[in-house]
């Protein structure tokens, strides 16, 4: 079965620009979240999706978005881009209902300039 | 909502040695996870343990969840365990697909 995939896997964008991230959870998964890592804030929750539906949001401003496909896929969208949202944005797929552990992706690492 | 505090920070440690590492979480969990990170980035799996104990070959897994708390053991390290180590709760209720992550042990391991 193959894993979580995640593309692209670096991005280099500039300040204002805005930026989308693509997560492939594994197969019969239903479930997407969304993880930003900074070397200052640790790990932090941005959004899980389930069969299409927004069902939790992080503390983020309305910049960050998302949004789920009938397939499961999922993308996130940053918009207009500033030097702190350079980061590692992580997903993780899960069932979504009872035991709902979750497999992460490698993640896309994105640098503003 | 959920806390999760890991400790220690850092660990140095001589190829060989055992440790452990400790999650404190401040409300009950229906998920905890412990994960390892890779260079590159991935959060590699290691244990699924909101109760209980687990093993899987030289590293093992407790949770006491009456006490709010988890175990990372690691037994005869070796160079290809260092890295950092995620201890990561999710509290159940309205906070799907959440979880929250502690900040964290770097773990060194020395030939």
């Amino acid at each position: 079965k193959a894993g979580v995939t995640q593309t692209p896997r670096y991005l280099i964008k500039t300040r204002g620009q805005q930026v989308t991230l693509s997560c492939s959870p594994i197969s019969g998964h239903r479930s997407v979240s969304w993880y930003q890592q900074t070397p200052g804030q640790g790990l932090q929750f941005l959004f899980e999706y389930f069969s299409e539906t927004q069902r939790n949001k992080g503390n983020f401003p309305g910049r960050f978005s998302g949004r789920q496909f009938s397939n499961s896929r999922s993308e996130m969208n940053v918009s207009t881009l500033e030097l702190g949202d350079s980061a590692l944005y992580l997903c993780a797929s899960s069932a979504g209902q009872g035991l709902n552990i979750q497999y992460f992706g490698a993640g896309t690492r994105l640098s503003v300039l | 909502g959920i806390q999760v505090e890991q400790s220690p920070p850092d660990l140095i440690l001589q190829e060989g040695a055992n440790s452990t590492l400790r999650c404190n979480f401040s409300d009950s969990v229906n998920n905890l996870q412990w994960f390892h990170q890779n260079p590159w980035g991935q959060l590699i799996n290691l244990f699924y343990i909101p109760s209980g104990t687990k093993q899987n070959g030289r590293l093992s897994a407790t949770t006491v969840a009456t006490e709010r708390y988890s175990l990372l053991y690691i037994s005869s390290s070796q160079t290809t365990d260092s890295g950092v180590y995620f201890c990561a709760a999710n509290a159940g209720g309205t906070s799907y697909g959440k979880l929250t992550f502690g900040q964290g042990t770097i773990l060194t391991v020395h030939p």
